[in-house]
């Protein structure tokens, strides 16, 4: 089980608003910064989002990122299809160990 | 450009020992801290290890306590994985990541490896 939770499934149609969420607790989320993560099938994982809320260079401004308290939000607006893929949040725990969530499956329809 | 290129993985029997590298380039290797991130078959990522950029500081997930030790050559531009008294749970991909900015250490990782494939069966 992951230390912070995402819901296993997202999905939407090309052109929609989707929204994936991250619940951590305050040794986490609460209280360092949060990253986001994109993995396509057989590659390694991408930064899509870092420090809450930046996007790295070469990131379309489709992508956002948002934290409040111990819960955090990668939103992506005007859904293509090739954004369908495995996103997950991660950041670094105040009992030095770093923590990944689960992962969230997003399925463009 | 920057690449990290891990390598050691293969199968082992249960309670071996593997040494997983890390080769460097295209940055101020020194400078960074990594971290290791591995992902079972089908599973999501789960974060490994760190270590600082100078070495001198290193961490540790609850389930690899005690029996992998992450350590860094700078002069080299190389990090390794040490890992002993393998069981099949630590099956999975062991990626490399660099952190984004120098000297921090915050599971912001701008650059990956291709990963290395360990697998523990007997």
């Amino acid at each position: 089980q992951s230390v912070l939770t995402q819901p296993p499934s997202a999905s939407g149609t090309p052109g929609q608003r989707v929204t994936i969420s991250c619940s951590g607790s305050s040794s986490n989320v609460g209280s360092n910064t949060v990253s986001w993560y994109l993995q396509l099938p057989g590659t390694a994982p991408k930064l899509l989002i870092y420090s809450n809320n930046q996007r790295p260079s070469g990131v379309p401004d489709r992508f956002s990122g948002s934290k409040s308290g111990t819960s955090a939000s990668l939103a992506i607006s005007g859904l293509h299809s090739e954004d369908e893929a495995d996103y997950y949040c991660a950041a670094w725990d105040d009992s030095l160990n770093g923590v990944f969530g689960g992962g969230t499956k997003l399925t463009v329809l | 450009e920057v690449q990290l290129l891990e390598s050691g993985g293969g199968l082992v029997q249960p309670g071996g020992s593997l040494r997983l590298s890390c080769a460097a380039s295209g940055f101020t290797f020194s400078n960074y801290a990594i971290n290791w991130v591995r992902q079972a078959p089908g599973k999501g990522l789960e974060w490994v290890s760190a270590i600082s950029s100078s070495g001198f500081s290193t961490y540790y997930a609850d389930s690899v306590k005690g029996r992998f030790t992450v350590s860094r050559d700078n002069s080299k531009n190389t990090l390794f994985l040490q890992m002993n008294n393998l069981r099949a749970e630590d099956t999975a991909l062991y990626y490399c990541a660099k952190e984004e900015e120098e000297f921090q250490l915050l599971l912001i990782s701008d650059y990956w490896g291709q990963g290395t494939l360990v697998t523990v069966s007997s």
